[in-house]
């Protein structure tokens, strides 16, 4: 099985500052045919299901606010949100889907400081 | 507009069996592999399996085999979970997710609650 190990666990920043987030995978999850990672990062508010917000690494989904992006490769990545709003509290998830079985990062709590 | 809803709250004793639906609308329910995911209290999310609702074909985590089984009603566009030999670690919410393919579970369930407790 993949390994997804996020860093850190938890983490607080001021409004309108930086976030990053960052997530290891034990194997690559490069598809090398197409040159895209099978990777996503998700958003989980309290009470809420999860949230997509990226794929292939760094592809904000529809709908996503540009202050989110992600970066990496291979197996390392980085979901940063470049200024901090309130609505942004939350847990975030990495995720491969390269190969089964499917597998998540232990999350990582943001909140406001 | 594309959603999932899911079957209410459950509460179940230990060595029960509970079933999980999960009706589709809003796109071409066949179209999409659909995976199950269980979120212990406070825990993180745990991938449990993904089925094709076209053929019915399913995958399962290695921790669940033998007790797990995901089905479809193509008629009802409704998917089904169902989780035998139930123990008190099972406790957990249980969300139905869509995957569109090659990016990731881009719609989910609202989620549903199982209860395991004697």
């Amino acid at each position: 099985d993949i390994v997804m190990t996020q860093s850190p666990d938890s983490l607080a920043v001021s409004l309108g500052e930086r976030a990053t987030i960052n997530c290891k995978s034990s194997q690559s999850v490069l598809y090398t045919s197409t040159n895209k990672n099978f990777f996503a990062w998700y958003q989980q508010k309290p009470g809420q299901p999860p949230k997509l917000l990226i794929y292939w690494a760094s592809t904000r989904e529809s709908g996503v606010p540009d202050r989110f992006s992600g970066s990496g490769s291979g197996t390392d990545f980085t979901l940063t949100i470049s200024s901090l709003q309130a609505e942004d509290v939350a847990v975030y998830y990495c995720q491969q889907y390269y190969s089964s079985p499917w597998t998540f990062g232990q999350g990582t709590k943001v909140e406001i400081k | 507009q594309v959603q999932l809803v899911q079957s209410g709250a459950e509460v179940k004793k230990p060595g029960a069996s509970v079933k999980v639906s999960c009706k589709a609308s809003g796109y071409t329910f066949t179209s999409y592999y659909m995976h199950w995911v269980r979120q212990a209290p406070g825990q993180g999310l745990e991938w449990m399996g993904i089925i094709n609702p076209s053929g019915g074909s399913t995958s399962y985590a290695q921790k669940f085999q033998g007790r797990v089984t995901m089905t479809r009603d193509t008629s009802t566009s409704t998917l089904y979970m169902e989780l035998s030999s139930l123990r008190s670690e099972d406790t957990a919410v249980y969300y139905c997710a869509r995957y569109r393919v090659y990016y990731g579970l881009d719609v989910w369930g609202q989620g549903t609650t199982v209860t395991v407790s004697s």
